[in-house]
């Protein structure tokens, strides 16, 4: 299995700009997490998925930030406008029901806003 | 409190030392806990689960003690290459979600 996949990997924009993250989740896992980690606050989680239904989004900072899932194998959080307080990585994860929850991370996106 | 706590460190032990890590959580209906390993500017990655009666992988050893609530690792024989981040991982959502909460990791710093 190929793993997680984020793409891009690097994000560099100006302030204002939108922004948008993607991600392929293991097949066959049915949970879906967007994390934001920053040397300040670690990892937080900002929404996640089951089955492809949002679940939680008490993470998202602000309404810049959205998140769809619109099938089982792609995902996309996107940030609009974009400033550079968004700067950081932003590592999507997939774990599957009855697997003792275990998650699974990809490679993450480093954005930096200008 | 937050609800999974962690020393920062950095700990930096010579090659061959052991060094060990605790973590306290706040819900006591958690039921799931785990230790996450993170490489300098790589993603958080399993190294191992906690069970209760404490379990072992090679070098490593977990250890939960519910009535503390808190979960250790320890490390024997330490290698340059265990340098990284070890996040401490619990699920305090009583197996209703996979949802986890992830401490602010432990900088473990092995020198030669």
């Amino acid at each position: 299995d190929a793993g997680v996949i984020q793409s891009p990997r690097h994000e560099v924009t100006e302030m204002g700009q939108e922004v948008t993250l993607r991600c392929k989740p293991i097949s066959g896992h049915d949970y879906l997490f967007w994390y934001r980690q920053t040397m300040m606050r670690g990892l937080e989680l900002l929404i996640y998925f089951n089955n492809n239904v949002p679940i939680d989004d008490s993470g998202m900072p602000e309404d810049r930030f959205s998140a769809k899932m619109p099938n089982a194998s792609f995902s996309t959080l996107k940030i609009q406008p974009s400033e550079p307080r968004d700067s950081a990585v932003y590592f999507c994860a997939s774990s599957r029901t009855g697997v003792k929850d275990i998650q699974y991370f990809g490679a993450g996106t480093r954005l930096s806003v200008l | 409190r937050k609800e999974v706590e962690q020393d920062p460190g950095p700990f930096n032990v010579p090659e061959g030392a052991t060094v060990a890590f605790n973590c306290t959580y706040s819900n006591s209906a958690s039921q799931s806990f785990f230790w996450y390993r993170q490489d300098c500017r790589k993603e958080p990655k399993l190294l191992m689960s906690v069970y209760s009666s404490g379990n072992e992988d090679g070098r490593f050893t977990a250890q939960l003690n519910r009535a503390s609530q808190y979960i250790s690792l320890l490390i024997r024989d330490s290698k340059l290459s265990d340098s990284a981040t070890y996040l401490c991982v619990v699920n305090p959502y009583g197996g209703a979600t996979n949802k986890l909460i992830f401490g602010t990791g432990t900088l473990l710093a092995v020198q030669p």
